[in-house]
């Protein structure tokens, strides 16, 4: 059965606080995604991975950082956390062609106060 | 920027309910997918659509790509509780990974 793990469903950080968010997959994907998701606006990228060591900006990557040391991990880092991050953040990953499934985790619900 | 508006942002029905939701956009798509969200879950594809004039169904939900592949829609026949949910449809650009989101439809089911 595939799998695309989050490590945290809920965190609640302070402003400035550095936040990891962690995200796991078992499928051998070689593209992993990080998406915004507020309420009326979908979803929107942050950041996504076509390879190890390789990334590439979305949308909205201010303030967010990613790390992809092993194909199967891929983190966001917001470096200094400010309460408009405040949001429910989902990882998914695909295997190859862009037409493909899009598989998400379960999302972790960050609240910046 | 790309960009797909979903209408209605939110729909209360009864059961045995037909319903539309509408995806549409300025831009073209090389294919066009629907996901469902249940809460505390990530999205859960339901269909992809590669042609334009596409109709495909899922048991009671038909999906209809737009013949300039612009547009989509969502057609549920009969609905149960078992289909509320927030339902996102999703572009895709040949030759990128950029999935374009729409803003969500989200759908209660009352029995």
């Amino acid at each position: 059965d595939v799998k695309v793990t989050q490590s945290s469903r809920y965190l609640v950080k302070r402003t400035g606080e550095k936040v990891f968010l962690e995200c796991v997959q078992d499928m051998d994907h070689e593209n992993m995604f990080w998406y915004r998701q507020d309420p009326g606006l979908g979803l929107r990228l942050i950041y996504f991975s076509y390879d190890v060591k390789m990334k590439e900006k979305g949308d909205i990557p201010e303030g967010y950082s990613v790390s992809r040391e092993k194909k199967e991990r891929f983190s966001l880092i917001l470096e200094s956390a400010s309460t408009n991050q405040t949001s429910m953040y989902l990882c998914a990953s695909i295997l190859g062609q862009n037409t493909g499934e899009l598989f998400f985790g379960e999302g972790s619900r960050l609240t910046v106060l | 920027t790309q960009l797909l508006e979903q209408s209605p942002q939110f729909l209360s029905i009864q059961e045995g309910e037909n319903l539309t939701v509408y995806c549409n956009s300025s831009s073209v798509f090389s294919s066009l997918q629907w996901y469902r969200q249940e809460p505390g879950e990530g999205p859960v594809l339901l269909v992809t659509v590669v042609t334009g004039g596409e109709v495909k169904k899922l048991k009671r939900l038909t999906f209809q790509f737009g013949d300039a592949r612009k547009d989509s829609s969502l057609h549920i026949t009969a609905a149960q509780p078992g289909d509320t949910g927030l339902y996102l449809c999703a572009g895709v650009t040949s030759g990128t990974y950029k999935y374009i989101f729409g803003t969500g439809t989200r759908l209660k089911v009352l029995a």
